[in-house]
Parts: structure tokens; C-alpha cells; sequence
């Protein structure tokens, strides 16, 4: 059965402190794998998608990395603004079908 | 704008009385999905739409309904909720069914008693 996970489930930072967060997943056929932002009482908002192992993409203080079993978003020097919760998803198998993981909640104090 | 907009924003019901959930995006997506989030369990799937009279199940569909009659709107329907139906849900779209990212609604707060 496919299956995605992220850990940690929570993280506290302080300002400028980075750290990684890891979303492991056991699917055939992988299509894409994405990250996401959720801010309190919104939806997800998106940040990248991967195709294929070993690719990377960053965007401003977020970098996301693919393997073939597990991503990784590095958050550097993080800043208040960071403080969200972080969604892994993925599209395997079945077009149209993406499996979520739970999220990570992340906390940035100043 | 381009956006996802869902109707209502918040919704508190009693067991059984059929209700739906409205969903239109104005971004010409062929792709649309309904999603749950409930705490610890991440988010969902329903049931998506590649195209219009297009439907599938995803993870969870028991107990819900859609439709597609047009491109543009994907209501999902309750027929006869129930107390285990609480929860938030999200409507979302893409460009098409492809690893394309979606964009997502606002959420819905859905309370059945």
C-alpha cells in the first residue's frame, strides 16, 4: 500500500537556526512529489514539485531535495514568517490519485 | 483573480440532512479534487475530476457524491451525513491530471451533530 510519511511531526527553531524536514514515501511509479505551505485556517499553498531522483529546487530560504525514497525540505536561517505547517504529497500510480503525508508544524520564535 | 472560491466557508448541520458543498475556479483547470483533513491524518482524498463528466474515487469517497457538469464547478454533495463527516475539507484544481501542483480553496468547516 502506498504510503507517505514526514517527520518531524513538530519542530521548533529559533530565528536563523536551520534545519531539514523529511517526508518518506514507499509508492510505485512515482509521477511527481510535492511540497506545500499551510498557514493556519488557509489552504495549501504550493512550493515545488520533483520528478525524479536527485533533483533539487529552492526558492528563497527553502531548498527541496528528491532521492528515490524519501525528500527532504531545508529550511536555512529561517525566519518567523517560516512558522507553517509543511505538506508532502504525492502522485503515483493512478493519474489524478496524490496521497498527502501529515505535515510537519513548524515554529520559528524570534 | 485567479482563485479557488468554496461555499460555505463554515456549515454546522444535524445527522442525515442531505447538504453540499459548493467549488468553482475560474482558472479554466480541466483537473479538480475534494480533500479532508482531520487532525494527525494529514489531507484526504475524496474524489477528483480529470474533465468534465469525468469522475474517480480517491481514498475516502464513502459517503460523498460529485458531479461535473461544467468545467469550472465541482460540488460535493452529502446525502446523509454523519458525525464522522466533521471535519475541514478543501477543494483544489490543476491545470490537468499530470504532476502539476493545485491550487487550493479556502476550506470548508464542515460540523455534523
Amino acid at each position: 500500500e502506498d504510503q507517505v510519511t514526514q517527520s518531524p511531526e513538530a519542530l521548533r527553531l529559533q530565528e536563523g537556526e536551520s534545519s531539514s524536514l523529511n517526508c518518506s514515501y514507499t509508492v510505485s511509479g512515482l509521477r511527481g512529489l510535492f511540497w506545500y505551505r499551510q498557514d493556519p485556517g488557509k489552504g495549501p499553498e504550493f512550493l515545488f514539485t520533483l520528478y525524479s531522483a536527485g533533483e533539487e529546487k529552492e526558492k528563497e530560504r527553502l531548498k527541496a531535495t528528491l532521492t528515490k525514497k524519501e525528500s527532504f525540505l531545508h529550511i536555512t536561517a529561517p525566519k518567523p514568517e517560516d512558522s507553517a505547517t509543511y505538506l508532502c504529497a504525492v502522485q503515483a500510480g493512478s493519474w489524478g490519485k496524490f496521497q498527502f503525508g501529515a505535515g510537519t508544524q513548524v515554529v520559528v520564535t524570534p | 483573480e485567479a482563485q479557488v472560491t468554496q461555499n460555505p466557508r463554515y456549515l454546522i448541520t444535524v445527522t442525515g440532512k442531505k447538504l453540499t458543498v459548493t467549488c468553482s475556479q475560474n482558472m479554466n483547470h480541466e483537473y479538480m479534487s475534494w480533500y479532508r483533513q482531520d487532525p494527525g491524518l494529514g489531507l484526504r482524498q475524496i474524489y477528483y475530476s480529470m474533465n468534465v463528466e469525468v469522475t474517480d474515487k480517491g481514498d475516502v469517497p464513502e459517503g460523498y457524491k460529485v458531479s461535473r457538469k461544467e468545467k469550472r464547478n465541482f460540488p460535493l454533495i452529502l446525502e446523509s451525513p454523519s458525525p464522522n463527516q466533521t471535519s475541514l475539507y478543501f477543494c483544489a484544481s490543476s491545470l490537468s491530471q499530470g504532476p502539476r501542483e493545485q491550487y487550493f480553496g479556502p476550506g470548508t468547516r464542515l460540523t455534523v451533530t
